[in-house]
């Protein structure tokens, strides 16, 4: 069956522009996670869509924002763009919110602020 | 907070030799432990993952990892290694009483294996 499917693969944008990613989960799984990667921060929790609710929440500032439709899938958004906003973003999906069933991930869109 | 070490972050090996990737985490609340590999330009590839039971638990491609409660250690080892292992591997914690999927990461390990 399809993975996890993120679009576009890569993207550049200019500082103060905005940006949403998009991400299709695996069949069957209604949970959406979202995190940044990046050299000096690693991998940071973003986000965590179920049932079309924002569940769970890391520790990012506003201009990031996100939302589930009733397909399960996923859009990621961020505002006013800055240089550090530059990263790997990873959409992950899961059968449910339950800890136990563990992710998987999309292969991931890299995001250039310039 | 959850927080996980990962005491290396990079390990070089000859091919065919054992290895060991350390993470030791933070809490000794109950937990849900992961490892992922992530190779060059993708996403991350679940290896394994502890849940409950038997503390040794074995995952795809011939890793394994031991989930040690006291140490609060979840060590990813493999008898012998191939050229196609070397990639990045994070070490994750999940908390059994939060709801939801959040996962904490580590900072990485890289495995790089020499022939």
């Amino acid at each position: 069956k399809a993975g996890v499917t993120q679009t576009p693969r890569y993207l550049i944008k200019t500082r103060g522009q905005q940006v949403t990613l998009s991400c299709s989960p695996i069949s069957g799984h209604r949970s959406v996670s979202w995190y940044q990667q990046t050299p000096g921060q690693g991998l940071q929790f973003l986000f965590e869509y179920f049932s079309e609710t924002q569940r769970n929440k890391g520790n990012f500032p506003g201009r990031f924002s996100g939302r589930q439709f009733s397909n399960s899938r996923s859009e990621m958004n961020v505002s006013t763009l800055e240089l550090g906003d530059s990263a790997l973003y990873l959409c992950a999906s899961s059968l449910g919110p339950e800890g136990n069933y563990g992710y998987t991930f999309g292969s991931g869109t890299r995001l250039t602020v310039v | 907070a959850q927080s996980v070490t990962q005491l290396d972050s990079q390990v070089p090996v000859f091919e065919e030799a054992p290895v060991e990737l350390r993470c030791n985490y933070s809490s000794s609340v109950s937990v849900y432990l992961f490892w992922y590999v992530q190779y060059p330009n993708q996403g991350l590839q679940l290896l394994l993952k502890y849940l409950s039971g038997s503390t040794l638990v074995k995952g795809i491609n011939g890793f394994e990892a031991e989930f040690n409660k006291s140490q609060t250690s979840f060590h990813l080892r493999k008898p012998s290694v191939h050229i196609s292992d070397t990639a990045e591997y994070f070490c994750a914690v999940s908390d059994v009483e939060e709801y939801g999927n959040k996962l904490v990461f580590g900072a990485g390990t890289i495995l790089r294996v020499k022939s």
